[in-house]
């Protein structure tokens, strides 16, 4: 399985400070996509790192990616309240569809 | 406006009756994918199709049906042969295969069935 693992499951952090979740997963992949997920709303995606690259940034989004170890992480800067969801990671491979992880349940305190 | 829709937002059936989902893309994908996302869980696959007229099973097909008619929609119905269907559903689109492209998801569906 290429399945996604967030760590970890549930974070809490107050207004103005990084947040950091990391994805492992089992198998080589093709890219690898994070996802924010307000509570009892739709997925809406966020970023899409393939396996040559290294780091891909948006806006206040740093995401880096680690074959080698088979990992990945999303760190988020300078947290709001706004940033308050959950958050997937999801791994694909050539002609395969996405497995998505648990998520990392973030809770951004003002 | 572009975008994905499902309807109805909150769904409630008695055991034992097959209700269908609604899900409509105006973004003019070819690929149309079903998850459905448990408590605290992440989203597991339904059923995925790449193009009109042509679906395949996802990882848990078993009691649930499709059909791929027109492109813009892509019809979900929970049969009474679901042993557990109570869950939140997303239906999403992507101009292509996952390998390379991001998928564009729904507001979702919760389904009670009691």
């Amino acid at each position: 399985s290429q399945q996604g693992e967030e760590d970890p499951q549930a974070l809490s952090i107050q207004e103005g400070e990084n947040a950091t979740m990391n994805c492992s997963y089992k198998t080589s992949i093709n890219n690898l996509q994070w996802y924010r997920q307000n509570s009892g709303r739709g997925l809406v995606h966020l970023i899409l790192i393939r396996s040559n690259e290294r780091e891909k940034h948006s806006g206040r989004l740093r995401v880096t990616l680690d074959t080698s170890k088979k990992s990945s992480s999303l760190l988020i800067t300078a947290s709001r309240a706004a940033d308050t969801a959950s958050y997937f990671c999801a791994t694909s491979t050539y002609g395969q569809n996405f497995v998505f992880g648990p998520g990392t349940r973030l809770s951004v305190l003002p | 406006d572009g975008g994905i829709t499902q309807s109805p937002k909150y769904l409630f059936r008695k055991e034992g009756q097959n209700v269908t989902l609604s899900c409509e893309q105006n973004l003019n994908h070819d690929a149309m994918y079903w998850y459905r996302q448990d408590p605290g869980q992440g989203l597991r696959l339904i059923y995925y199709s790449q193009i009109v007229n042509d679906f395949q099973k996802g990882d848990i097909a078993e009691g649930y049906s499709v059909s791929r008619e027109k492109k813009e929609s892509f019809p979900l119905t929970v049969t009474s042969a679901q042993k557990n269907p109570t869950a939140f559903y997303l239906c999403a689109s992507s101009i292509g295969t996952p390998d390379f492209y991001e998928q564009y998801f729904g507001p979702g569906t919760r389904l009670t069935v009691t």
